[in-house]
């Protein structure tokens, strides 16, 4: 199994909360990508990146921001939680662009109040 | 623009039946292909893939075929156990940029003995 390590595992917030979840890679990994999952939607990408303090949005990205100051970690931050954002968030890596695959953390479930 | 359709679920058989969840796709350019799998309380797993037209992904007994005339990358298994119960996902990667998933919304297989 990838290295890929997710924290918290779970967390419980209430609407206008600021939310920081990490996500840790040990295989270094160029490429890495947040998830939020909903029914009905599948899996939909906030944002990803390329590199150290290189980042970018993806489908979803209003109300979300990261950050990537080390290859091996990726921050995603809620700035001001609301209860649209109640979901499982995966993290995945990949190693290069290109027609390699991602690799994903175990989630974390966010519920907010 | 990139999108996966994926067979509604949920899908529910018995022991040893054969199982075809339909996956179709829209794309620019020519994607790699992929099904996921994701087990209760757990994250994605990559399954198979395929990358480009014709070829075959196989893993674990199941098989998918690029097929790249009807935009399609079916999911075939001749003989389903219990253990496969999952919700299964079928993604696109864009192949350009930062090698982007598009997933569809996921079947749930749940498979009785």
């Amino acid at each position: 199994d990838a290295g890929i390590t997710q924290s918290p595992r779970h967390k419980v917030t209430e609407t206008g909360t600021p939310v920081t979840l990490r996500c840790h890679q040990t295989e270094n990994h160029r490429y890495m990508y947040w998830y939020r999952q909903d029914p009905g939607h599948g899996l939909r990408l906030i944002h990803y990146s390329y590199g150290v303090k290189d980042t970018d949005k993806g489908e979803v990205s209003d109300g979300y921001s990261v950050s990537r100051s080390k290859t091996e970690d990726f921050l995603l931050t809620l700035e001001s939680a609301t209860s649209s954002q109640t979901s499982v968030y995966f993290c995945a890596i990949s190693e290069s662009a290109g027609r390699y695959e991602q690799y994903f953390g175990p989630g974390t479930r966010l519920t907010v109040t | 623009g990139n999108s996966v359709t994926q067979m509604e679920g949920p899908v529910t058989l018995s022991e040893e039946a054969f199982l075809t969840i339909n996956c179709t796709y829209t794309a620019t350019g020519y994607p790699s292909l992929f099904w996921y799998v994701q087990y209760p309380g757990e994250g994605l797993q990559l399954l198979l893939k395929a990358t480009k037209a014709d070829d075959k992904g196989s893993n674990k007994g199941f098989e998918a075929t690029y097929r790249k005339e009807t935009t399609s990358f079916h999911l075939e298994k001749g003989s389903v156990q219990v253990s496969d119960s999952a919700v299964y996902f079928c993604a696109l990667s864009d192949q350009t940029g930062a090698n982007n998933l598009f997933f569809g919304t996921g079947t749930r297989l749940t498979v009785i003995p």
